[in-house]
């Protein structure tokens, strides 16, 4: 069954606090991974996508990592702000099949002052 | 250039009756997509539109019924709203294309309650 987990659920950091959101990812046939930021109402608004041959990609202060052997990736948020503030979907796309975009469940990230 | 957009951005209904929600694109984009956003879930695709004059069901099509009116417009209709279609529409749009490099543009959201 093709899936997408992302942990934790929710996070409550500090302003200039680091953190790492998580996602798994049982989907084939594999195409790419994208990381949204979804503002509280507002529409997702695309962060990064990661190809099968890209284990590293930068956005500013975010930082995604893909290992596909494991199926797994990271998005990492260096020096947070209160605008990080949002939540943050993993989406994996397949290159085949009916549904090609497999959302997330996403993580709620709150970052206090 | 304004992206996706979508009308109204609330509504309430009460159980049976029915309304369309609109969607335009200016971004000369092939595709276009309704979702639904429920507490605890990942989107979940209602129907899409991978061209114009084409339209195909997604994960959960019961309720719905969409029509592309020309290549900008998107159209998602309740025929006779339920309490379990209360949720955030969402419609997106992308271009056709190297599929690995896609990237779906979302319209800001449609929050309906259905009493």
């Amino acid at each position: 069954k093709n899936q997408v987990e992302q942990s934790p659920q929710s996070l409550i950091i500090l302003e200039g606090k680091n953190c790492t959101l998580q996602c798994n990812y049982t989907v084939s046939p594999f195409s790419n991974l994208r990381w949204y930021k979804q503002d509280t109402g507002r529409g997702p608004v695309s962060l990064t996508i990661m190809t099968f041959s890209e284990n590293t990609k930068s956005n500013g202060r975010y930082t995604a990592t893909l290992d596909a052997d494991t199926k797994q990736s990271s998005l990492h948020i260096t020096a947070s702000q209160l605008s990080d503030s949002a939540s943050y979907i993993c989406v994996v796309s397949r290159t085949s099949g009916t549904y090609k975009y497999i959302f997330g469940t996403g993580t709620r990230l709150k970052v206090l002052a | 250039n304004a992206g996706v957009t979508q009308t109204p951005k609330f509504q309430v209904l009460k159980t049976g009756q029915s309304m369309t929600l609109q969607c335009a694109q200016d971004m000369n984009h092939n595709s276009m997509y309704w979702y639904r956003q429920d507490p605890g879930m990942g989107l979940r695709l209602i129907y899409y539109s991978a061209s114009e004059g084409t339209t195909d069901k997604g994960e959960v099509p019961n309720g719905y019924n969409v029509s592309r009116l020309n290549k900008r417009e998107f159209s998602l209709r309740l025929e006779s709203a339920a309490p379990s279609q209360t949720s955030v529409y969402f419609c997106a749009s992308s271009e056709v294309g190297e599929w690995r490099y896609n990237e779906q543009f979302f319209g800001p959201g449609t929050r309906l309650t259905v009493l």
